[in-house]
């Protein structure tokens, strides 16, 4: 069965500090990687999207970049954290035919 | 561009109560998706609609899709304290040019109370 990994489970990080979230998918092969972020514990906002390795879609202009090292394999990052990078951040996978998924989340406190 | 209007936004219902959540998108879609949120935690999937006229169930919630209308329901029946929570609509975008790059775009929530 597939299942989803997503962690730290809560991040506590100072103004300008560098993030590394990771989020692994087992039991799949080639799905579409997605992080979303939630502010303010209302709607989710598409970050960025992957349909392969390597290959990254940015939905909007940010102080947060994504990569694809590994097929099931998604990192966010930031090389600066802002006080607005505060947010529930969730992973999800989709595969052909398949519903979305999402990982249990991360809590970012930037402080 | 995509949007997606849910409404209320807000719901605080009495126990035994029915109510309906709105879900209006603006394009055609593939598919129509109903999550939950527990305060906290992450997204539950609770119905996938995919063509028009879909009804499907599941206990004391019912969700429907009219394509034609852009108009997806989830309609709560005797509602009870454990229904409580955040609901979202969410509709698939085709992304063009991409195989199968679909991505979820997201109503605003229903935060749903129900009252004892």
């Amino acid at each position: 069965s597939q299942t989803i990994h997503q962690w730290p489970a809560t991040l506590v990080q100072p103004v300008g500090s560098p993030l590394s979230l990771e989020c692994t998918v087992e039991g799949t092969s080639n799905p579409n990687l997605y992080w979303y972020r939630q502010a303010a514990g209302r709607g989710l906002q598409l970050l960025f999207y992957s349909v392969g390795i390597g290959q990254i879609s940015s939905e909007v202009p940010q102080n947060l970049s994504a990569s694809r090292p590994q097929d099931r394999q998604f990192i966010l990052s930031s090389k600066k954290l802002l006080l607005s990078d505060s947010g529930f951040y969730l992973c999800a996978w989709r595969a052909l035919l398949t519903s979305y998924t999402f990982g249990s989340g991360t809590r970012l406190t930037v402080v | 561009e995509l949007k997606v209007e849910q409404n209320p936004l807000f719901l605080s219902m009495q126990e035994g109560k029915n109510y309906t959540i709105y879900c209006n998108y603006s394009t055609t879609s593939d598919r129509l998706y109903w999550y939950r949120q527990d305060p906290g935690k992450s997204l539950e999937s609770l119905f996938v609609l995919l063509s028009n006229g879909a009804v499907k169930q599941e206990g004391r919630l019912m969700a429907s899709l009219d394509t034609k209308a852009r108009l997806s329901t989830l309609h709560i029946t005797a509602a009870v304290h454990d229904l409580s929570a955040t609901y979202f609509c969410a509709v698939d975008k085709k992304s063009v040019g991409l195989e199968y790059g679909n991505k979820l775009v997201f109503g605003a929530g229903t935060i749903l109370r129900v009252k004892s």
